[in-house]
């Protein structure tokens, strides 16, 4: 059964970088996947799709300081530039045909 | 600009029904397949259910089997959830998402609905 694992929590200062990682099951590591972004008391933002090659496909509007790659199983999100408004919570999500599978989101603290 | 808003949501006692509605603009609604997802107080995100663009093929969460059922009208641009025999546990926030073209994940999400399940 695919299961996305990512870490509860990460922070990091205003204008530094941070990588948040997606962990896929074992045998699943050629998933794509999303990460979608949500902002305190807002519902989520699709920010990109990241394939197993690392290629990604940016959302509408998602500023570049927005990245993704990939290692093996692990999908990573990195944002540049920390700003205090990326301080929100990040979800990784895969798919199939109809049922859909989310990470348990990372909290990220803007310091 | 694509555009969801859902709508229907509100408190109700255990055992009670609700029907969801999800308004959309902005895209083509019949050339997309389109989901319902939620998220209980302070929890993370739950896929509910899936439903085809032609709404003949649906998917269900075992946690709602039975008890949601998922459809869409084309010619009103809408999607809803009927929800029946609500439990405390499904006290969330629901949210109508846009599944991206084919092999493509969620791509666009609605601002949410709270359904609040309680006696």
């Amino acid at each position: 059964q695919l299961v996305l694992t990512q870490s509860p929590s990460a922070s990091a200062s205003l204008g530094a970088s941070v990588k948040l990682t997606c962990t896929l099951t074992s045998g699943h590591s050629n998933f794509a996947i999303a990460w979608h972004q949500q902002q305190p008391g807002k519902g989520p933002r699709y920010l990109m799709k990241l394939n197993s090659d690392g290629s990604h496909i940016k959302g509408d509007g998602i500023p570049d300081r927005f990245s993704g790659s990939s290692s093996g199983a692990e999908r990573y999100l990195t944002i540049s530039s920390l700003q205090s408004e990326d301080e929100a919570d990040y979800y990784c999500q895969t798919w199939g045909t109809g049922p859909v599978v989310f990470g348990g989101g990372t909290k990220l603290t803007v310091l | 600009e694509v555009q969801l808003v859902e709508s229907g949501g509100g408190l109700v006692k255990p055992g009670g029904s609700l029907r969801l509605s999800c308004a959309a603009s902005g895209f083509t609604f019949s050339g997309y397949n389109m989901k319902w997802v939620r998220q209980a107080p302070g929890k993370g995100l739950e896929w509910v259910s899936s439903i085809g663009s032609t709404g003949t093929f649906t998917y269900y969460a075992d946690s709602v089997k039975g008890r949601f059922t998922i459809s869409r009208d084309n010619a009103k641009n809408s999607l809803y959830l009927q929800i029946d025999s609500l439990r405390a546990d499904d006290t969330a926030v629901y949210y109508c998402a846009r599944e991206g073209r084919s092999g493509s994940p969620i791509d666009y999400w609605g601002q949410g609905t709270l359904v609040t399940v309680s006696s």
